[in-house]
């Protein structure tokens, strides 16, 4: 088994729809992150955890929401899909230990018509 | 925030040949790493090689290796006896030595053909 694992893998849905992409771990890491790649533009960060009680927004934050719901699990949530955020979505863990590497989940593709 | 700029969108290379990756960064810091990523069509992010700022000595990785130049903020990749497993997207990517998450920032990637 992988050891990030992301829910759906893919996924089709219409304008307006509430999705939730899910990522869980089993490698023990407390830093979970959320990326979204498009094309010609690489990975771009939504948002990060530390741990539970600490989430934090990245770099393209807005129309994304996360929840932290234990440890081992992070969500992220588009509460009205719009079809600009047809994308490829990625999880990743951390370590704490700073030179440690990220972990990536194989990506849930998401289509938004 | 730091930048990471791969000014080459696309490579090609024949199989057995070497071939350069190129990645520049924008930093004022003197604590960071560097990290070369390859997805291929699979779209699983793999690691390839990793480089510390701190350390002089360029990283290598089998037939993967890097040419650090700190005071140029360069950072580019070379693949030598290129084989066709090697055709896939390459990512540099910058992360930043304090501790603010520790996430990090890519380059908008490579895309590197490998022909017979």
């Amino acid at each position: 088994d992988a050891d990030v694992t992301q829910t759906p893998r893919n996924r089709i849905t219409k304008t307006g729809k509430r999705i939730m992409l899910e990522c869980s771990q089993t490698k023990g890491h407390d830093r979970m992150y959320w990326y979204r790649q498009d094309p010609g533009l690489g990975l771009r960060l939504i948002y990060y955890s530390f741990d539970v009680k600490d989430i934090n927004k990245g770099e393209i934050s807005d129309g994304y929401s996360v929840s932290r719901q234990a440890q081992a699990k992070f969500s992220l949530s588009l509460e009205s899909a719009i079809p600009n955020q047809t994308a490829l979505y990625f999880c990743a863990t951390k370590s704490g230990d700073v030179t440690g590497e990220l972990f990536f989940g194989e990506g849930s593709r998401l289509t938004v018509l | 925030a730091q930048t990471v700029t791969q000014s080459q969108p696309e490579m090609s290379v024949q199989e057995a040949e070497t071939v350069t990756l190129s990645c520049t960064y924008d930093t004022s810091e003197s604590d960071y790493y560097l990290f070369w990523y390859k997805q291929p069509p699979s779209r699983q992010m793999i690691l390839v090689i990793r480089q510390e700022a701190y350390k002089q000595q360029n990283a290598t990785e089998n037939r993967f290796s890097v040419n650090f130049q700190k005071a140029a903020k360069s950072f580019s990749l070379k693949i030598s006896d290129s084989q066709l497993g090697d055709a896939a997207m390459y990512f540099c990517a910058y992360r930043s030595g304090r501790n603010s998450g520790y996430a990090l920032n890519f380059g908008k990637g490579t895309s590197l053909l490998v022909t017979p």
